[in-house]
C-alpha cells in the first residue's frame, strides 16, 4: 500500500513568519499535487508537479518535487493570516492506475 | 480546468433514511470520482464512477450502502443509504482528464456535500 505521510500534521505561526510542510513517501510518483481547503469548501488545487527536482513557485509558495519523486515540500514566505488552512499533498501512482492517493494533510493557522 | 457542482450543498438527515448527492460538471470528464472526509480528517476514495457501468470500489465501501450512477460524462450520483450518525461526514466528487483531451493526473473537486446525520 502506498502512503504519503505529512509533516507537521498541526502547525500555527505568527503573522509574517516562514514555514515548510513536507510530503514523504517510500513509492515513487508520477505526479504529485498540492492542495488547500478552507472550511466548508472543497480543496482547491495549487499546484502539479511532474519531473524530479522540478520547483515552482505561487506568490509567496514554493512547491519542490524530490529528485526521486519520492517527496516534496511546500515553503510558505511571510506567511498571512489568510494562508491559513488544511493543505493536502496527494500523488498519482506510476502504476496503470488512476487513483490519487491523499496525505493526512497539515493544519495551518496564521496568528494576526 | 473543470467547474463542478454538488447538489446539495449540506443536509441533515435522520438516521435510516437516504440521500443522493448529485455532482455536474461543466465539460465531458474521462474520469469521476466519490470521496468521504470526515471532521478534521483527510480524504479517502470511496468508489470510481464508471459511465455505463457499475463503480469500482474501494476496501471498505459496499454498493449497497453507496450506490453510484455515471448516465454520461459530466454527471454522476452518489446515494448514501440507510444512514447512520457515523456517515456524517462532507462527500466529495471529483473529476480528472478532459474527455478528447490530453492524459493528465491533476484532479479537480467540487465543493462537497455536508451531510449530518441525526
Amino acid at each position: 500500500t502506498q502512503l504519503l505521510e505529512q509533516s507537521p500534521q498541526f502547525l500555527s505561526i505568527q503573522e509574517g513568519e516562514n514555514l515548510t510542510v513536507y510530503c514523504n513517501s517510500s513509492s515513487v510518483f508520477s505526479s504529485l499535487q498540492w492542495y488547500r481547503q478552507e472550511p466548508g469548501e472543497g480543496p482547491v488545487l495549487l499546484v502539479t508537479v511532474v519531473t524530479g527536482g522540478e520547483v515552482k513557485k505561487l506568490k509567496r509558495l514554493t512547491f519542490q518535487f524530490g529528485d526521486a519523486r519520492k517527496d516534496s515540500s511546500l515553503h510558505i514566505t511571510a506567511a498571512q493570516p489568510g494562508d491559513t488552512g488544511l493543505y493536502l499533498c496527494a500523488g498519482s501512482a506510476m502504476n496503470r492506475d488512476d487513483k490519487i492517493i491523499f496525505g493526512k494533510g497539515t493544519r495551518l493557522h496564521i496568528l494576526p | 480546468s473543470a467547474v463542478i457542482s454538488q447538489k446539495p450543498s449540506r443536509d441533515i438527515c435522520q438516521r435510516g433514511t437516504s440521500l443522493t448527492i448529485q455532482c455536474q460538471v461543466d465539460s465531458q470528464v474521462t474520469m469521476m470520482f466519490w470521496y468521504r472526509q470526515q471532521p478534521g480528517q483527510s480524504l479517502t476514495l470511496i468508489a470510481t464512477a464508471n459511465q455505463g457501468s457499475e463503480a469500482t470500489y474501494e476496501s471498505g465501501f459496499v454498493i449497497d450502502k453507496f450506490p453510484i450512477s455515471r448516465p454520461n460524462l459530466t454527471f454522476s450520483t452518489l446515494t448514501v443509504s440507510n444512514m447512520s450518525p457515523e456517515d456524517s461526514s462532507i462527500y466529495l466528487c471529483s473529476v480528472k482528464g478532459l474527455a478528447g483531451g490530453i492524459r493528465t493526473d491533476t484532479q479537480y473537486f467540487g465543493p462537497g456535500t455536508r451531510l449530518t446525520v441525526l
